[in-house]
């Protein structure tokens, strides 16, 4: 069967005011980096990604920072809306020992909106 | 946006039966499709990454006669899992890419339930 389910790291923020979500990435060469937003019972949806060559990208209320000195990744989430609750996952971008690139998943942060 | 259609959303079959899940992306042409599993409140792990007309690379640990994939066209994948067990039982989901260094796209994801 399944395994016991772990818990996921929450962030609880009241409606309105803005949430940031962290991450630690592992390997120094991945040039690639992608947040996801899961909802329940359904796939990841891209949210922004960002290039090696960046330190910060912007999107419709998401700001996406890449520090590479600490191998640190940030979502920032401006007025945060019920909507928004959810897992999120920051991905990383390996080229696979066979040559081919394949993403490779943070643990996750629960968002929770408190309306 | 990229759109990734994966059938059935949920499956529900005795031990033994083999069961075949669908991957198309609607909208691109998918050089690459990824195979993952998720475990209620893990992060997805990658099972197997197929490129369209050649042999499925698997992660460790993942049986390949277990879990057959194809991917036949440049829109459609498909992972069969055979003589399902009930340690089978997870939540399945694919995604496709068209170039490397720009996002996959997710599909909603398969549940699979072996009694």
């Amino acid at each position: 069967g399944e395994s016991v389910g772990l818990h996921l790291p929450t962030l609880s923020v009241q409606e309105g005011d803005n949430s940031i979500i962290n991450c630690a990435y592992s390997n120094s060469a991945s040039d690639y980096f992608i947040w996801y937003k899961q909802e329940s019972g359904k796939g990841p949806q891209f949210i922004i990604d960002i290039r090696s060559n960046m330190d910060k990208r912007q999107g419709q209320r998401v700001t996406v920072l890449l520090n590479k000195t600490v191998k640190h990744l940030s979502l920032q989430i401006a007025a945060t809306q019920p909507g928004d609750s959810a897992v999120y996952f920051c991905a990383e971008n390996i080229i696979s020992g066979a040559g081919s690139y394949q993403l490779t998943f943070g643990k996750g942060t629960k968002l929770s909106v408190i309306p | 946006g990229a759109v990734v259609s994966q059938h059935p959303s949920r499956v529900i079959c005795k031990s033994g039966t083999s069961v075949k899940i669908e991957c198309r992306s609607l909208d691109f042409q998918a050089t690459t499709m990824f195979w993952y599993r998720q475990f209620p409140k893990q992060s997805l792990m990658l099972m197997a990454t197929s490129n369209e007309g050649s042999k499925a690379t698997y992660e460790q640990g993942v049986e390949k006669d277990k879990f057959l994939i194809n991917h036949a066209s440049l829109t459609l994948s498909t992972l069969t899992v055979t003589s399902a067990h009930p340690e089978d039982s997870s939540f399945y989901i694919c995604s496709a890419s068209g170039q490397r260094n720009q996002p996959q796209h997710f599909g909603d994801g398969t549940r699979l339930s072996i009694l």
